[in-house]
């Protein structure tokens, strides 16, 4: 199973851009990269995956690397209710299909005013 | 619509008990996954259901933990003989298959407290 790497913590200011960087130097080529975050109490959030390609939805951007092994997730705005932890994860691929999850230690993002 | 939900919340027993977690996920939705958060760690798979078998339990830690899902919708999590390192938050999740594409939706998940 390929493994990340991330900071344990970051910080940001409320409004700015947070860039939550993620290393997959292990990845295989069919392996996605997933984000999910966790905000205290609560159980995780699916934000946003992708293969190889750029991704962006309405909460998140995702920046993948030419090469794969690395990633940065970028809240655009953020606000105090993105303070959680944030985990960078790879699919493991199995042959049935599933998606089973292996969660890191995740960076935990603390917004401040 | 309803999310996943989780019964109970919290769940305090004592050491040698028996515990029954369970887990109503979305409507329609296939996959069913367990997971194990401990403090300060991220969340660990148990368990995954694909219908009413489980199609892979290699994260049960030993043979005091079982899950069944007999209808393909509720599912059960069973301690046998709880011991205090069980003590942790249970997550249950579902997709609608089990596929690449497919996001996991997770419940509030149940604290499980042994004294």
């Amino acid at each position: 199973d390929a493994k990340t790497t991330q900071p344990p913590s970051m910080d940001c200011a409320e409004g700015r851009a947070a860039n939550l960087p993620c290393n997959h130097s292990t990845i295989s080529g069919n392996e996605y990269v997933y984000w999910y975050r966790q905000i205290h109490s609560q159980g995780p959030q699916y934000i946003i995956h992708g293969l190889k390609n750029n991704e962006t939805n309405e909460m998140a951007s995702l920046i993948i690397t030419e090469d794969r092994k690395s990633s940065t997730l970028i809240l655009p705005h953020a606000t105090l209710r993105d303070t959680a932890v944030y985990y960078c994860i790879v699919r493991v691929a199995f042959s049935g299909g599933y998606n089973k999850l292996i969660f890191g230690a995740g960076t935990r993002l603390a917004v401040h005013p | 619509g309803a999310g996943v939900s989780q019964t109970p919340s919290n769940k305090v027993t004592e050491k040698g008990k028996y515990v029954e977690l369970r887990c109503d996920p979305i409507s329609g939705h296939t996959a069913l996954y367990w997971y194990r958060q401990s403090l300060g760690q991220g969340p660990e798979f148990l368990i995954y259901f694909q219908g009413t078998g489980a199609a892979d339990d290699s994260g049960l830690p030993n043979d005091r933990f079982f899950a069944v899902r007999p209808e393909g919708s509720v599912s059960t999590l069973k301690i046998q003989r709880t011991e205090r390192g069980d003590s942790a938050v249970y997550l249950c999740a579902s997709s609608l298959g089990g596929g690449d594409s497919y996001e996991q939706y997770f419940g509030p998940g149940t604290r499980l407290t042994v004294t």
